[in-house]
Protein backbone atom coordinates (compact mmCIF):
# COMPACT_ATOMS: atom_id res chain seq x y z
CA UNK A 1 0.00 0.00 0.00
CA UNK A 2 0.56 3.51 -0.52
CA UNK A 3 2.32 5.10 2.26
CA UNK A 4 3.15 9.20 3.08
CA UNK A 5 7.04 10.31 1.04
CA UNK A 6 9.15 12.84 2.38
CA UNK A 7 12.08 14.40 0.38
CA UNK A 8 14.96 14.28 0.76
CA UNK A 9 14.98 11.81 4.00
CA UNK A 10 18.76 13.35 4.91
CA UNK A 11 19.34 17.16 4.29
CA UNK A 12 22.76 19.25 5.72
CA UNK A 13 22.48 22.69 5.74
CA UNK A 14 24.43 25.57 7.13
CA UNK A 15 23.41 28.48 9.36
CA UNK A 16 21.12 30.63 7.72
CA UNK A 17 20.59 28.83 4.41
CA UNK A 18 16.66 27.47 3.35
CA UNK A 19 15.66 24.47 3.21
CA UNK A 20 12.90 22.87 1.84
CA UNK A 21 11.53 19.64 2.63
CA UNK A 22 8.58 18.18 0.71
CA UNK A 23 5.44 15.78 1.69
CA UNK A 24 3.56 13.34 -0.52
CA UNK A 25 0.08 12.14 1.24
CA UNK A 26 -1.41 9.20 0.73
CA UNK A 27 -3.56 8.88 -2.09
CA UNK A 28 -7.53 10.48 -1.56
CA UNK A 29 -5.92 11.97 1.78
CA UNK A 30 -6.55 15.96 1.59
CA UNK A 31 -5.25 16.55 4.97
CA UNK A 32 -1.47 17.36 5.65
CA UNK A 33 0.56 17.54 9.24
CA UNK A 34 3.70 18.83 10.14
CA UNK A 35 5.51 17.53 12.87
CA UNK A 36 9.08 18.50 14.36
CA UNK A 37 11.19 16.04 16.47
CA UNK A 38 14.20 17.45 18.12
CA UNK A 39 17.01 15.03 19.34
CA UNK A 40 15.46 13.14 22.31
CA UNK A 41 12.36 14.85 22.01
CA UNK A 42 8.76 13.83 21.70
CA UNK A 43 7.06 15.19 18.03
CA UNK A 44 5.79 18.74 18.23
CA UNK A 45 2.81 19.85 15.46
CA UNK A 46 3.83 22.80 13.64
CA UNK A 47 0.94 23.70 10.98
CA UNK A 48 -1.46 21.56 8.94
CA UNK A 49 -3.39 22.15 5.74
CA UNK A 50 -6.62 20.74 4.34
CA UNK A 51 -7.98 21.24 1.33
CA UNK A 52 -5.04 23.56 0.43
CA UNK A 53 -5.74 25.97 3.24
CA UNK A 54 -4.29 26.00 6.25
CA UNK A 55 -5.98 24.42 8.97
CA UNK A 56 -4.23 24.65 12.20
CA UNK A 57 -0.88 25.92 13.16
CA UNK A 58 1.33 25.05 16.47
CA UNK A 59 4.59 26.17 17.48
CA UNK A 60 5.79 26.90 14.33
CA UNK A 61 8.55 29.72 13.91
CA UNK A 62 8.04 32.65 11.67
CA UNK A 63 11.06 31.87 9.87
CA UNK A 64 9.04 28.61 8.17
CA UNK A 65 6.34 28.69 6.28
CA UNK A 66 3.87 26.01 4.52
CA UNK A 67 1.34 25.56 1.49
CA UNK A 68 -0.13 22.70 0.26
CA UNK A 69 -0.49 22.29 -3.68
CA UNK A 70 -3.69 21.28 -5.51
CA UNK A 71 -2.23 18.43 -5.98
CA UNK A 72 -2.38 17.62 -1.94
CA UNK A 73 1.22 17.48 -1.66
CA UNK A 74 3.08 19.95 0.52
CA UNK A 75 6.27 21.97 1.38
CA UNK A 76 8.28 23.22 4.58
CA UNK A 77 9.98 25.78 3.85
CA UNK A 78 12.28 26.67 6.38
CA UNK A 79 14.58 29.94 5.86
CA UNK A 80 17.37 31.49 8.12
CA UNK A 81 18.03 28.10 9.23
CA UNK A 82 20.12 27.93 13.04
CA UNK A 83 20.96 25.33 15.13
CA UNK A 84 18.17 24.33 17.05
CA UNK A 85 16.65 23.61 13.60
CA UNK A 86 18.11 20.31 13.67
CA UNK A 87 15.58 17.63 13.97
CA UNK A 88 13.65 15.04 12.26
CA UNK A 89 10.69 16.72 10.25
CA UNK A 90 7.66 14.49 10.05
CA UNK A 91 4.72 14.64 7.73
CA UNK A 92 1.29 13.03 8.50
CA UNK A 93 -1.27 12.74 6.22
CA UNK A 94 -5.51 11.84 6.50
CA UNK A 95 -8.79 11.61 5.35
CA UNK A 96 -10.58 14.94 6.75
CA UNK A 97 -10.58 15.28 10.15
CA UNK A 98 -13.57 13.65 11.81
CA UNK A 99 -14.26 10.45 13.42
CA UNK A 100 -12.50 7.27 13.12
CA UNK A 101 -10.15 9.26 11.43
CA UNK A 102 -6.12 8.56 12.02
CA UNK A 103 -3.28 10.08 10.42
CA UNK A 104 -0.10 7.90 8.77
CA UNK A 105 3.19 9.25 9.35
CA UNK A 106 6.02 9.55 6.71
CA UNK A 107 9.60 8.14 7.57
CA UNK A 108 10.85 11.84 8.18
CA UNK A 109 13.27 14.26 6.58
CA UNK A 110 16.29 14.41 8.98
CA UNK A 111 17.80 17.93 9.17
CA UNK A 112 21.34 19.04 10.20
CA UNK A 113 22.30 22.83 10.46
CA UNK A 114 25.61 22.78 10.33
CA UNK B 1 -5.18 22.45 26.11
CA UNK B 2 -4.82 18.76 26.01
CA UNK B 3 -1.91 16.68 27.70
CA UNK B 4 -0.02 13.25 27.92
CA UNK B 5 2.02 12.19 30.33
CA UNK B 6 4.23 9.37 30.03
CA UNK B 7 5.42 8.38 33.76
CA UNK B 8 8.98 5.98 32.36
CA UNK B 9 11.65 7.81 30.48
CA UNK B 10 13.32 3.97 30.36
CA UNK B 11 11.90 0.50 30.78
CA UNK B 12 13.65 -2.78 30.82
CA UNK B 13 13.04 -6.05 30.27
CA UNK B 14 13.67 -9.48 29.76
CA UNK B 15 12.78 -10.98 26.32
CA UNK B 16 9.71 -13.13 26.96
CA UNK B 17 8.52 -11.12 30.19
CA UNK B 18 5.38 -9.42 29.86
CA UNK B 19 5.34 -5.55 29.78
CA UNK B 20 3.34 -2.47 30.87
CA UNK B 21 4.15 0.84 29.76
CA UNK B 22 1.82 4.04 31.32
CA UNK B 23 0.23 6.80 29.67
CA UNK B 24 -1.76 9.19 31.39
CA UNK B 25 -3.63 11.83 29.55
CA UNK B 26 -5.50 15.24 30.38
CA UNK B 27 -8.33 16.17 27.94
CA UNK B 28 -11.69 17.98 28.55
CA UNK B 29 -13.71 15.63 26.05
CA UNK B 30 -13.48 12.25 24.94
CA UNK B 31 -10.02 11.64 24.02
CA UNK B 32 -8.80 9.56 20.66
CA UNK B 33 -5.93 8.10 21.80
CA UNK B 34 -2.85 6.71 20.24
CA UNK B 35 0.12 4.79 20.36
CA UNK B 36 2.92 4.96 18.02
CA UNK B 37 6.32 3.27 18.29
CA UNK B 38 9.59 4.21 16.67
CA UNK B 39 12.98 2.75 15.66
CA UNK B 40 16.31 4.97 15.88
CA UNK B 41 15.90 7.48 13.07
CA UNK B 42 12.68 5.74 11.92
CA UNK B 43 9.44 7.09 10.99
CA UNK B 44 6.19 6.76 13.82
CA UNK B 45 4.24 3.16 13.55
CA UNK B 46 0.61 3.21 14.85
CA UNK B 47 0.28 0.12 17.17
CA UNK B 48 -2.88 0.84 17.96
CA UNK B 49 -5.86 3.02 19.19
CA UNK B 50 -8.67 4.26 20.60
CA UNK B 51 -11.52 6.00 19.37
CA UNK B 52 -15.09 4.74 20.95
CA UNK B 53 -16.38 1.32 22.29
CA UNK B 54 -14.84 -1.52 23.63
CA UNK B 55 -12.54 -0.19 26.12
CA UNK B 56 -9.80 -3.07 25.71
CA UNK B 57 -8.26 -2.31 22.06
CA UNK B 58 -5.80 -4.57 20.34
CA UNK B 59 -2.99 -3.55 17.87
CA UNK B 60 -0.42 -5.21 15.71
CA UNK B 61 2.45 -6.60 16.99
CA UNK B 62 0.84 -8.32 19.60
CA UNK B 63 -0.01 -5.15 22.02
CA UNK B 64 -2.78 -4.05 23.18
CA UNK B 65 -4.26 -1.06 25.27
CA UNK B 66 -7.08 -0.25 27.63
CA UNK B 67 -8.74 2.49 28.39
CA UNK B 68 -9.71 3.83 31.84
CA UNK B 69 -11.71 6.76 31.91
CA UNK B 70 -11.90 6.81 35.71
CA UNK B 71 -7.79 6.83 35.62
CA UNK B 72 -7.66 8.99 32.70
CA UNK B 73 -5.36 6.21 31.36
CA UNK B 74 -4.15 4.68 28.16
CA UNK B 75 -1.37 1.61 29.32
CA UNK B 76 -0.04 -0.15 26.63
CA UNK B 77 0.62 -4.08 27.62
CA UNK B 78 2.45 -6.86 26.26
CA UNK B 79 2.56 -10.65 27.52
CA UNK B 80 5.69 -11.15 26.23
CA UNK B 81 8.03 -9.17 24.56
CA UNK B 82 10.68 -9.97 21.75
CA UNK B 83 13.95 -8.49 21.29
CA UNK B 84 12.50 -6.67 18.06
CA UNK B 85 10.20 -4.84 20.48
CA UNK B 86 12.80 -2.70 21.35
CA UNK B 87 11.80 0.48 20.59
CA UNK B 88 10.94 3.94 21.87
CA UNK B 89 6.71 4.44 22.50
CA UNK B 90 5.34 7.47 22.31
CA UNK B 91 1.44 7.79 23.74
CA UNK B 92 -0.29 10.39 21.83
CA UNK B 93 -4.21 12.54 22.08
CA UNK B 94 -5.38 14.32 19.30
CA UNK B 95 -8.06 16.93 20.43
CA UNK B 96 -10.70 16.23 18.46
CA UNK B 97 -12.58 13.41 16.19
CA UNK B 98 -9.59 11.74 15.09
CA UNK B 99 -6.76 12.64 12.47
CA UNK B 100 -6.55 16.18 14.03
CA UNK B 101 -3.42 17.18 15.65
CA UNK B 102 -1.91 15.09 17.62
CA UNK B 103 0.11 16.03 21.12
CA UNK B 104 2.50 13.71 22.30
CA UNK B 105 3.86 12.48 25.54
CA UNK B 106 7.40 12.45 25.88
CA UNK B 107 8.18 8.73 24.88
CA UNK B 108 9.15 5.76 26.89
CA UNK B 109 12.53 3.97 25.61
CA UNK B 110 12.03 0.13 25.81
CA UNK B 111 15.35 -1.49 26.24
CA UNK B 112 14.94 -5.74 26.05
CA UNK B 113 17.55 -8.10 27.78
CA UNK B 114 18.24 -11.17 26.03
Amino acid sequence: AAGVIQSPRHLIKEKRETATLKCYPIPRHDTVYWYQQGPGQDPQFLISFYEKMQSDKGSIPDRFSAQQFSDYHSELNMSSLELGDSALYFCASSFPPGLNTEAFFGQGTRLTVV
Amino acid sequence: AQSVTQPDIHITVSEGASLELRCNYSYGATPYLFWYVQSPGQGLQLLLKYFSGDTLVQGIKGFEAEFKRSQSSFNLRKPSVHWSDAAEYFCAVSDTGGGNKLTFGTGTQLKVEL
